[in-house]
């Protein structure tokens, strides 16, 4: 059975960094991309990241450039999210999701399987 | 950027209907287009991808079309576990994507 559990969420003030982590299981990690998406209280989803196969092709959202880091540690079946600078804006559940098919590099996909989500609140 | 206009808002109806809700791009997609259920508190669940095909375990009663730059579901019969908020999901391009603005069907 595909899982992915997210963690790493909590409080921070406006400035701070967090980082979330996203634990998989049931899937040959390695061969899949990875995305970030959140969606702020109340309102819809935002993609925000995503990192291929392998690691070296990663792309953000306008509105995390050069704030936020994806990276992945394929022996540890790890996706993280690095999140720098943080803004009240960037107060939303953060979900880690799964390509739905293995070995697509730079070429884009649905998500197949999502996280539950972790909760990260910017405020002072 | 690709921009997703996705209608209605919110949508009522009562079961046994039939619903369509559309999505709108603002480029060429080529038809590279998903939806998504997502109930209160849980995370989303992919429904249909490439604008027409269903994805495995999904309720046949759920289907999708495309018309050019116009995407539509289609959920037939609806049942009480169908009420939930729906999202259109484009996927062009490697490098980024982005959703609709959401449809919430509710119970009239």
């Amino acid at each position: 059975e595909v899982q992915l559990l997210e963690s790493g969420g909590g409080l921070v003030q406006p400035g701070g960094s967090l980082r979330l982590s996203c634990g998989v299981s049931g899937f040959t990690f390695s061969n899949y991309a990875m995305s970030w998406v959140r969606q702020a209280p109340g309102t819809g989803l935002e993609w925000v990241s995503v990192i291929y196969t392998g690691g070296s092709s990663r792309y953000y959202a306008d509105s995390v450039e050069g704030r936020f880091t994806i990276s992945r540690d394929d022996s540890n079946n790890m996706l993280y999210l690095q999140m720098n600078s943080l803004r009240a804006d960037d107060t939303a559940v953060y979900y880690c999701a799964k390509f739905r098919q293995q070995l697509v590099f730079n070429a884009p996909d649905v998500f197949d399987h999502w996280g539950q989500g972790t909760v990260v609140t910017v405020s002072s | 950027d690709i921009q997703m206009t996705q209608s209605p808002a919110t949508l009522s109806a009562s079961l046994g209907d039939r619903v369509t809700i559309t999505c709108r791009a603002s480029q060429n997609i080529h038809g590279w287009l998903a939806w998504y259920q997502q109930k209160p508190g849980k995370a989303p669940k992919l429904l249909i991808y490439a604008a027409s095909s269903l994805e495995g375990g999904v309720s046949s009663r759920f289907s999708g079309s495309a018309s050019g730059s116009e995407f539509t579901l289609t959920i037939t019969s609806l049942e009480p576990d169908d009420f939930a908020t729906y999202y259109c999901h484009q996927y062009n391009t490697y490098s980024r994507g982005s959703f609709g603005q959401g449809t919430r069907l509710e119970i009239k």
